[in-house]
């Protein structure tokens, strides 16, 4: 079975400064990733997915990220956030099943 | 398309009662997910159905807990008796073959 791995729990960051949440997965066979946000108080939506084809895929809100197949990563990057960025990021490994990391919270501070 | 529906979206019930959380999911789509939320143990996969099937219930915490799906637009969690700590945000998906799911609003379930 796929695993996910996210590798902060929580990121503080200043607005207007770039960042990147990192996400690592094991799976032995083709997999689809997904990185979805959850605002509080609010279900899960989706911010971009990797199913095939280039690995830098661009999603809502000026958010992206880069499929590496060597080195089994799917990192999240977003050059400058707002405050509005605030909110918790899931990262999603689909082959078998779908599974979830246990979530990066990403705190945008003024 | 509605998204993916659930009811209730606040649920509050005693120790000991019956509870039924409610799912539509997007017409059309064959996968129906069932997750929990909450801070101590974050996005739990309790259950997921491909074409109204159960797949895997490993994620059900206990025999307290059972879902069904009687046709492809709808699908029940019920937990009985409900304890305390089974408070927490439950979310229904919906995904086409796999890919992306999406999720409903979440039903929050405080047990007293």
């Amino acid at each position: 079975a796929q695993s996910v791995t996210q590798l902060d729990s929580q990121v503080p960051v200043f607005e207007e400064a770039p960042v990147e949440l990192r996400c690592n997965y094991s799976s032995s066979v083709s997999v689809y990733l997904f990185w979805y946000v959850q605002y509080p108080n609010q279900g899960l939506q989706l911010l971009l997915k990797y199913l095939s084809g280039s690995t830098l895929v661009k999603g809502i809100n000026g958010f992206e990220a880069e499929f590496n197949k060597s080195q089994t990563s799917f990192h999240l990057r977003k050059p400058s956030v707002h405050i509005s960025d605030t909110a918790e990021y899931f990262c999603a490994v689909s082959a078998n099943d779908m599974r979830f990391g246990a979530g990066t919270r990403l705190t945008v501070k003024p | 398309d509605a998204g993916v529906i659930q009811s209730p979206r606040h649920e509050v019930t005693e120790m000991g009662q019956e509870v039924t959380l409610r799912c539509k999911p997007i017409s059309g789509h064959d996968y129906l997910f069932w997750y929990r939320q909450t801070m101590m143990r974050g996005l739990e996969l309790l259950i997921y159905f491909n074409n109204n099937v159960p797949i895997d219930d490993s994620g059900m915490p206990e025999d307290r807990f059972s879902a069904k799906m009687p046709n492809a637009s709808f699908s029940t969690l019920k937990i009985q008796p409900s304890e305390p700590r089974d408070s927490a945000v439950y979310f229904c998906a919906s995904s086409l073959r796999r890919q992306e799911q999406f999720f409903g609003p979440g039903t929050r379930l405080t047990v007293l």
